[in-house]
């Protein structure tokens, strides 16, 4: 089983519209949570992390399930600039553990 | 607002030669990383570094690679014999605590 899953998708979404994404993880002893952005040949950087309470940065709002190992994010009213691709990161001791991605195109 | 730093950008080498990939990470950052990641595919963990030695790493960092903090502000990931399968983008990444710190550019290294 893969230690963080994703859809890779891609999604197409048009502008302005709402789009979730969604990660597993399979370590149950993971001890934080985020998501990061990153652009096409650029380093990963870091969006925002995940709490189990939920939490929001503008457009942005993430959110933990620990009992399900289930992690979210979710983009209101979104912009041409959030094209990109979003991996979902797990914190296990010193290192950090990267889903393969999802591609997101927002759509003039 | 401060970064880490990688050099060079892009590397091209010919497999079994040596490389060396440096990182200037964060002044007051204490762990330090090193990740990588192949074209279309996930970011993967090697190294983390702590107090002059290495803290953890992964199957991928093998005898073939070797980390080095020389002089209190580098920090470098060698290759002593490069393989094709080498081929990737390196990322250096430096946190305070350990966990989520800022990456650096990455050095794309290409095997020939």
């Amino acid at each position: 089983r893969k230690e963080v899953e994703q859809d890779p998708g891609p999604f197409n979404v048009p502008e302005g519209a709402t789009v979730a994404f969604n990660c597993t993880y399979s370590n149950s002893a993971s001890q934080s949570f985020f998501w990061y952005r990153q652009d096409c040949r650029k380093e990963p950087k870091l969006l925002m992390s995940v709490y189990s309470s939920g939490n929001e940065d503008g457009r942005f709002t993430a959110q933990l399930n620990r009992a399900s190992q289930y992690i979210s994010l979710l983009i209101r009213d979104s912009k041409l600039s959030d094209s990109a691709t979003y991996l979902c990161v797990v914190n296990e001791q010193e290192k950090l553990t990267f889903g393969t991605g999802t591609r997101l195109t927002i759509i003039p | 607002e401060p970064e880490v730093t990688q050099t060079p950008s892009h590397q091209v080498t010919q497999m079994g030669q040596e490389v060396i990939l440096r990182c200037v990470p964060i002044s007051n950052h204490l762990y330090f990383y090193w990740y990588r990641q192949i074209l279309g595919q996930k970011v993967e963990f090697l190294v983390s570094f702590y107090n002059n030695e290495i803290s953890e790493k992964s199957e991928i960092f093998d005898d073939q690679f070797s980390v080095e903090r020389p002089d209190g502000s580098n920090f470098t990931l060698k290759i002593r014999s490069t393989k094709l399968e080498d081929s990737a983008m390196y990322f250096c990444a430096s946190s305070a605590p350990p966990g989520s710190g800022p990456f650096g550019p990455g050095t794309r290294l290409t095997v020939l």
